[in-house]
């Protein structure tokens, strides 16, 4: 199946700073999604992105859909304690989400130090 | 609404043990979803329903069963546990194409 190099693996940063991340994939998708998973927690959508191009915003954070439709990004701007979780992104070769041909990346774990 | 809800949250079993971990969603979703998260290697899929009586392999279905012999419910079962299936289990459903809601995990140890 294909496969989705996100990074970092981990960040630590300080509460107040901006947070990037990324995902790259050799191959084209027509969805990505990002998700959020609190400790203990299932991961929750944040945001989903179907057209090449494309940014959204949701509150402080900010995804983007690669023009070349291989790679997304998602910012956080001025993060707070309770930004701390794994942060995934999925690209899915559909227009959506649901069924196969749904791929997640490994995860970025984001620790905030107050 | 309660989303997805999988039972029990946590469980330990004793290798060659079986156990069936249950999920339902009130979503009226058509497609549900079982996935596996071990520290590393982000979320697998195990086995998949596009609606009910149907099932389909994933990319880890070795050693795991399904069945979705109604709707909501989608049932994960492990016939002989082994240390290698400890992990933390996600049970997740959607509609045909739309982003999937998962619910809250089985923390499941085998010894």
């Amino acid at each position: 199946g294909q496969q989705l190099n996100q990074s970092p693996q981990s960040m630590f940063i300080q509460e107040g700073e901006d947070v990037s991340m990324n995902c790259t994939s050799s191959s084209i998708f027509n969805t990505w999604l990002w998700y959020k998973q609190d400790p203990g927690e299932g991961p929750v959508l944040l945001i989903a992105l179907y057209k090449a191009g494309e940014l959204t915003s949701n509150g402080r954070l900010t995804a983007q859909f690669g023009i070349t439709r291989k790679d997304s990004f998602l910012n956080i701007s001025a993060s707070i304690p309770s930004d701390v979780g794994i942060y995934f992104c999925a690209g899915h070769e559909g227009k959506g989400g649901g069924a196969d041909g749904l791929t997640f990346g490994k995860g970025t774990h984001l620790i905030i130090q107050p | 609404n309660a989303g997805v809800t999988q039972t029990p949250k946590f469980r330990v079993l004793k290798t060659g043990q079986s156990m069936t971990l249950l999920c339902a969603q009130d979503m009226n979703h058509e497609y549900m979803y079982w996935y596996r998260q071990d520290p590393g290697m982000g979320l697998r899929l195990i086995h998949y329903s596009v609606g009910e009586g149907t099932t389909a392999k994933g990319e880890v279905p070795d050693g795991y069963n399904v069945s979705r012999l109604k709707k909501q419910n989608f049932l994960l079962g492990l016939e002989s546990a082994a240390p290698s299936q400890t992990s933390v289990y996600f049970c997740a459903s959607s509609y045909s194409y739309s982003p999937l809601h998962f619910g809250n995990g089985t923390r499941l140890t085998v010894t």
